[in-house]
């Protein structure tokens, strides 16, 4: 089945201890995204990636960093997390090549740091 | 500078059409227009896109005025399960380009 999968789906830790949530995809997209939904705020791009190796910052990229190794994954590292992370948290792949791509989704992982 | 602006919420009776506007009139000539919703806090989920013509599948249509500003998603009869926020995005060639969301529109869906 074609997914976007994320791991943890929950996670609850203290400020300061380093975390990484990873997403992985199995449709050979090129395109990566992280976005955070926050009450309010709709959802926001914090990094994306173009292809392996290649990653720009999104509208909110302060407090994350990302890497793109290989084509499936696509982690997210909280080096510091600190209380205002705390937060709702997508991983979405596009295929790539052509201007109509739609984006798929994961689950969602809920942060909250203490 | 939101790309989009959307009414924060709207209501609709089961089985009538629902029509969710949305304005972006900066949209460039080769961006087109996107629509997603989530329900509750589950992934976005895609729904139907256009450039400038109207499209139509098996979810919804979506009208597209002419200067390209303004657009409109219809789902012609609206179920409970229907009830969402509903986004609509304007995207380019993905290379290159953040991807803003906006806060979408709260659709309710009432018996």
């Amino acid at each position: 089945e074609a997914q976007v999968t994320q791991n943890p789906r929950y996670l609850i830790t203290v400020t300061g201890k380093k975390l990484t949530v990873t997403c992985s995809q199995n449709m050979n997209h090129e395109y990566m995204s992280w976005y955070r939904q926050d009450p309010g705020l709709g959802l926001r791009q914090i990094y994306y990636s173009m292809n392996v190796e290649v990653t720009d910052k999104g509208d909110v990229p302060e407090g994350y960093k990302v890497s793109r190794k290989e084509k499936r994954n696509f982690p997210l590292i909280l080096e510091s997390p600190s209380p205002n992370q705390t937060s709702l948290y997508f991983c979405a792949s596009i295929p790539g090549g052509g201007s109509t791509d739609t984006q798929y989704f994961g689950p969602g992982t809920r942060l909250t740091v203490l | 500078d939101a790309k989009t602006t959307q009414p924060t919420s709207m209501d609709c009776a089961e089985g009538r059409a629902a029509n969710l506007p949305c304005n972006h009139s900066t949209i460039s000539g080769n961006e087109y227009v996107y629509w997603y919703r989530q329900i509750h806090s589950q992934g976005p989920q895609y729904i139907i896109h256009g450039l400038k013509n109207n499209e139509t599948n098996e979810m919804a249509s979506l009208i597209i005025t002419e200067d390209r500003k303004s657009s409109t998603l219809i789902l012609p009869h609206a179920t409970l399960r229907d009830t969402a926020v509903y986004y609509c995005i304007v995207q380019a060639y993905y290379s290159g380009s953040r991807l803003t969301f906006g806060e979408g529109t709260q659709l309710t869906v009432n018996p």
